[in-house]
């Protein structure tokens, strides 16, 4: 079974500029997530989708963060204009659905490999 | 709110030699709380993870962690560590919003490093 999969692995632009990462989640997995982590600071959740909705994107920095889950396979997470503050690694997790909440508990995220975002 | 510590930003230890890495927690409903280590140029992989049940959770690669509710503690122990433990660890929390809602919350990472 293939894992998460998360590309570019590594993108380095100007201040300004436009950057989109993509995720490819595990296939069959309704639930995707993205977090980022700046540099030595802790991994934090920018939001969360079921299929193609956004579930909660309360962690989302600011407008100039578009994320986007067209069909509900593969999400892309879009900074523009990108700022330097934007430096960090992306993380993308998927995790599968469940009928009820008592079972949703049960379903842990798989992270992928991030994309590490340097912006100049 | 939920949030997790983990006191120690790096933790050298000798080979063979037995291992802590300590993660505290708050919250104020019942938790699930996971460990995941990132291996160097690699992704974040679970190393295991307490819902209920027994406090003493097994993981993968010979890690085990303890569920102290009374400490609000879930250290991570391995009695004897190889060079290929070399790697930075996070402790989490699972938190759950409302139906549907839920979010994982990482401590900073303890990135351990092993001496041969």
């Amino acid at each position: 079974e293939a894992g998460v999969t998360q590309f570019p692995s590594h993108s380095v632009i100007e201040k300004g500029q436009t950057v989109t990462l993509r995720c490819d989640p595990i296939s069959g997995h309704d639930n995707l997530y993205w977090y980022r982590r700046v540099m030595g600071k802790e991994i934090k959740f920018l939001l969360h989708f079921v299929k193609e909705s956004k579930q909660d994107e309360s962690g989302m920095p600011n407008n100039r963060f578009l994320a986007e889950r067209t069909g509900g396979t593969y999400s892309t997470l879009k900074v523009q204009p990108a700022e330097l503050e934007d430096s960090g690694v992306y993380f993308c997790a998927s995790s599968q659905d469940c009928a009820g909440f008592a079972t949703l508990q049960d379903q842990p995220q798989h992270f992928g490999d991030g994309t590490r975002l340097s912006i100049l | 709110a939920q949030s997790v510590t983990q006191l120690d930003s790096q933790v050298p230890v000798f080979e063979e030699a037995p291992v802590e890495l300590r993660c505290n927690y708050s919250s104020s409903v019942s938790v699930y709380l996971f460990w995941y280590v990132q291996y160097p140029n690699q992704g974040l992989q679970l190393l295991l993870k307490y819902l209920s049940g027994s406090t003493l959770v097994k993981g993968i690669n010979g890690f085990e962690a303890e569920f102290n509710k009374s400490q609000t503690s879930f250290h991570l122990r391995k009695p004897s560590v190889h060079i290929s433990d070399t790697a930075e660890y996070f402790c989490a929390v699972r938190y759950f919003t409302n139906f549907g809602n839920e979010k994982l919350t990482f401590g900073t990472g303890t990135r351990l490093t092993i001496i041969p």
